[in-house]
């Protein structure tokens, strides 16, 4: 099946600083990536649509200024949390779409802390 | 995001035993797919429902997805311990960007 990484898998920084966040389809492109946000004990919400070559597309109550996006070629997408706080603390997952069937491939996630 | 609600939310049994996952929705999808997750990793794709109605066999887990392509179930028979994990179902909508529309979970833990 389509691979997907994720790269770091860890993170923890100090808050007001930025964290960024890589997201690779390994053995296929992908036009759309998408970026999930997972509290734990809870389901997935998605925060944006990455497509390449163009601005993402945020989810209601997203703030693109916060949670920067840019996906510049078709196998990845980045996500900067921008001069993160405590409360930005979560789990991130990307997922990148196969053009072929329109399924989507998650990667492993990201754990972010912010002391 | 409107979200697909599963039911239950929570379910322990013992190994051996046979268990069903509702999704339901008040929307239709052009398709919905099962995930399961475990504890610090992303999902993991299972299957794809497309047509109303469809039923498709995996090993011991068995999924369908509902005539009118709005609601799903997943039945697991003769749970093993392995099957323990966060179980998720995500419809994609009829006339949308195609983004995945996530179900609320159903954790499942199965014992010896």
């Amino acid at each position: 099946g389509a691979v997907v990484s994720q790269h770091p898998s860890r993170v923890i920084c100090k808050s007001g600083t930025s964290v960024k966040i890589e997201c690779r389809s390994l053995d296929f492109q992908a036009t759309t990536m998408f970026w999930y946000r997972q509290f734990p004990k809870q389901s997935l919400m998605l925060m944006a649509t990455s497509n390449e070559g163009s601005k993402a597309t945020y989810e209601q109550g997203v703030e693109k200024d916060k949670f920067l996006i840019n996906h510049a070629s078709l196998t990845l997408s980045t996500l900067t949390v921008t001069s993160a706080h405590p409360e930005d603390s979560s789990f991130y997952i990307c997922s990148a779409r196969e053009t072929r069937n329109n399924e989507q491939f998650f990667g492993p996630g990201t754990r972010l802390t912010v002391l | 995001t409107q979200l697909l609600e599963q039911s239950p939310q929570f379910l322990s049994i013992q190994e051996g035993e046979n268990l069903t996952v509702y999704c339901n929705s008040s929307s239709v999808f052009s398709s919905l797919q099962w995930y399961r997750q475990e504890p610090g990793e992303g999902p993991v794709l299972l299957v794809t429902v497309v047509t109303g109605g469809e039923v498709k066999k995996l090993k011991r887990l068995t999924f369908q997805f509902g005539d009118a392509r709005k609601d799903s179930s997943l039945h697991i028979t003769a749970a093993q311990p392995g099957d323990t994990g966060l179980y998720l179902c995500a419809g994609d909508r009829t006339g949308t960007a195609s983004k995945l529309t996530f179900g609320t979970g159903t954790r499942l833990q199965v014992t010896l």
